[in-house]
């Protein structure tokens, strides 16, 4: 069965810094998607990012990259120049091949001024 | 255009009665999925719709729990006899065409649903 872990339930980061969530997974197929959703206290998920497994080069979005080792099955995401705004739950979530979605548990991500 | 629409916003009932929430999709999504996020957890399957297909509702806890969409449109996910361990946020999301991965599911901003 595929799963999704995130080992970090809360990360601090100074603002302006850089910070790195980790994401790993259990998966059997080769081709797939990885997504970093960003839900702040507005409770919207919001899409930050998303990987295909198939595409070796990690995806970028302005301050928010992805570092994805296939092999490891590891999809950290990784936020430059952290602003107050990026606070928020992080989840790192799974599809293969379906609509069902696995999500991790989350990431609490503080920003300190 | 418009994001996924969610209402209530927040809702508080008592144990036993019904609730009915409601998700007004993007506008020409297809797709429509229900989640269930229990305080401090992360996003637990309920339902999916998927245009004129049986909708797959192998998500739902338990048969107090039901879902309806008509067409491509709104749907509403119907909880009847609430009990306590109900009290959730229930997160309504949509996408273009099935959602599989490479057709994102958009959020709405939930519903927190308190029972006391």
């Amino acid at each position: 069965a595929q799963t999704v872990t995130q080992s970090q339930p809360e990360m601090s980061v100074q603002e302006a810094e850089t910070v790195t969530l980790s994401c790993t997974y259990d998966t059997s197929e080769s081709d797939y998607y990885l997504f970093w959703y960003k839900q702040p206290p507005s409770r919207q998920m919001i899409l930050v990012i998303r990987q295909e497994a198939y595409k070796q080069q990690n995806a970028t979005e302005n301050r928010f990259s992805v570092n994805f080792q296939k092999a490891a099955k590891s999809f950290s995401l990784k936020i430059s120049d952290s602003q107050l705004g990026d606070a928020a739950m992080y989840f790192c979530a799974y599809a293969a091949g379906t609509y069902k979605y696995i999500f991790g548990t989350g990431t609490r991500l503080k920003v300190l001024a | 255009g418009a994001g996924v629409s969610q209402s209530p916003s927040n809702k508080v009932t008592e144990k036993g009665k019904d609730v009915e929430l409601r998700c007004d999709p993007i506008s020409g999504h297809t797709a429509l999925y229900w989640y269930r996020q229990r305080l401090g957890q992360g996003l637990e399957f309920l339902i999916y719709f998927q245009g004129n297909s049986a909708p797959d509702k192998s998500g739902l806890p338990s048969d107090r729990f039901s879902a309806e969409r008509t067409g491509e449109s709104v749907s509403t996910l119907t909880i009847q006899r609430t009990q306590q361990e109900d009290s959730a946020v229930y997160l309504c999301a949509s996408s273009l065409g099935g959602g599989q991965g490479n057709q994102p599911q958009h959020f709405g901003d939930g519903t927190r649903l308190s029972i006391l």
